[in-house]
């Protein structure tokens, strides 16, 4: 069956550094989608960045980085030069196709709390 | 703008009254979905539309029912509420790209608790 796991409940890191943070996913479907989303302390999600499972390139979007590792089905999502207001709980999700429909599953989450 | 909209924002109510949480995009998205959110368990799905007049069960369907006569529209209703489903309720919606939802985007989400 489809899973994400996200094996850490929280994390902290000192402002400017890098942070990754980590997420595994487990399906026997060939063609799946890879997402982090950012929901901050005032409760909204915000989409991050996006992985295709044909995708050959790790995806970037500006300071958002997915460290795609699809032998040990692995979506590590990292932070570089990390701000305050990065503090937030992050979720890994997949997107993958179930009877003919799609369906998106999510982790946990990973609470982050950026110190000055 | 851009948004998923969804109504009402904070809600108590008691055991066994109806309600229906409204969700409305404006991007033409066929997508819909509604999830829940608890802690410890990320978000998971009740139901999800893959256009008008077609819903599909997510994993934690019971006590839910939703309907899709417009494109724009996906309300979540409870017919008779439980306190188990004291939650954070998201409504989303997304473009359909075969083997992907592509992004989702979300509403601001709506706090449920049932006494």
């Amino acid at each position: 069956a489809q899973k994400i796991t996200q094996t850490q409940p929280g994390m902290f890191v000192q402002e400017k550094e890098a942070v990754t943070l980590d997420c595994t996913y487990d399906t026997s479907d060939p063609s799946y989608g890879l997402f982090w989303y950012k929901q901050p302390s005032s409760g909204e999600m915000i989409f991050l960045i996006y992985q295709g499972s044909y995708d050959q390139q790790n995806a970037t979007e500006g300071r958002y980085s997915l460290n795609f590792q699809k032998a040990r089905k692995s979506a590590n999502l990292v932070i570089s030069a990390s701000q305050l207001g990065d503090s937030a709980m992050y979720f890994c999700a997949m997107s993958y196709l179930s009877g003919g429909y799609n369906k998106l599953i999510f982790g946990a989450g990973t609470r982050l709390a950026v110190h000055p | 703008e851009a948004q998923v909209t969804q109504n009402p924002r904070y809600l108590i109510t008691v055991t066994g009254k109806k309600l229906t949480v409204t969700c409305s995009q404006n991007m033409n998205h066929e997508y819909m979905s509604w999830y829940r959110q608890d802690p410890g368990l990320g978000l998971r799905q009740i139901y999800y539309s893959m256009n008008v007049e077609v819903t599909d069960k997510g994993d934690v369907p019971e006590g839910y029912k939703v309907s899709r006569k417009e494109k724009r529209n996906f309300p979540l209703i409870l017919e008779s509420p439980s306190p188990n489903q004291t939650s954070l309720y998201f409504c989303a919606s997304g473009l359909y790209r075969g083997q992907s939802t592509g992004e989702l985007f979300f509403g601001e989400g709506s706090r449920l608790t049932v006494l």
